[in-house]
């Protein structure tokens, strides 16, 4: 079955520097690929998203590009910001059209000033 | 857009009691809504998929009798937890999604803690 693999956290960085969050996935045919930001007791927002192989998703800073050939899509950013600390989710949808997602475990994120 | 409230936003109930948690796509219109669970710094756990006007679709190892799911229109649906106890406790999700999003895109709401005595 379709699955996400996240690199485990925490994550803690200095403010500026350069951030990578590693995601892999499993999924048959072509799915489309996502990562959510989830702020202390919030809800999940989405940060970014890629449809098809070689799309690269971007927003506030963060880049993801989709990978077929390596099925991942890590997040990077080039300096993170104290405001940037979070918990990021990688999800994907996949091609059968059931509307899941499947989500990776999430990893916990934290900038230091 | 694109905006999904969730009431209420965190509720404290006793031993056996119900509670119902409410979704609502405020500014489209949701066939699908789906909750999930999250426990302490834990990733989500889809419990069932809601379409509009048909039973919901529990995912395996959740109870339909305790989580009960009601999708009544467009716009609404709701989550009871019927006699809640203690192993309840959690942060409880929803999201949407719209037949005309793009690439199944859901859109989530801020949540509900949920804190069983």
């Amino acid at each position: 079955g379709n699955s996400v693999t996240q690199m485990e956290g925490p994550v803690t960085l200095s403010e500026e520097a350069f951030l990578t969050i590693n995601c892999t996935y499993t999924a048959t045919g072509y799915p489309s690929l996502f990562w959510y930001v989830q702020y202390p007791g919030e809800g999940l927002q989405l940060l970014l998203k890629a449809t098809k192989a070689d799309d690269k998703g971007s927003n506030k800073g963060f880049e993801a590009t989709y990978r077929k050939e390596t099925t991942s899509f890590h997040l990077e950013k080039g300096s993170v910001q104290v405001s940037d600390s979070a918990v990021y989710f990688c999800a994907l949808h996949g091609s059968s059209n059931t509307g899941k997602l499947i989500f990776g475990q999430g990893t916990t994120l934290q900038v230091k000033p | 857009g694109a905006v999904v409230s969730q009431h209420p936003s965190w509720v404290i109930c006793k031993s056996g009691t119900s509670v119902k948690i409410e979704c609502r796509s405020l500014d489209f219109q949701a066939t699908t809504m789906f909750w999930y669970r999250q426990f302490p710094k834990q990733s989500l756990m889809l419990m069932a998929t809601s379409n509009e006007g048909s039973k919901a679709t529990y995912e395996q190892g959740v109870e339909k009798d305790k989580f009960l799911i009601n999708h009544a229109s467009l716009t609404l649906s709701t989550l009871t937890v019927t006699s809640a106890h203690p192993e309840d406790s959690s942060f409880y999700i929803c999201s949407a999604s719209s037949p005309s999003g793009s690439s199944n895109e859901q859109f989530f709401g801020p949540g509900t803690r949920l804190t069983v005595l």
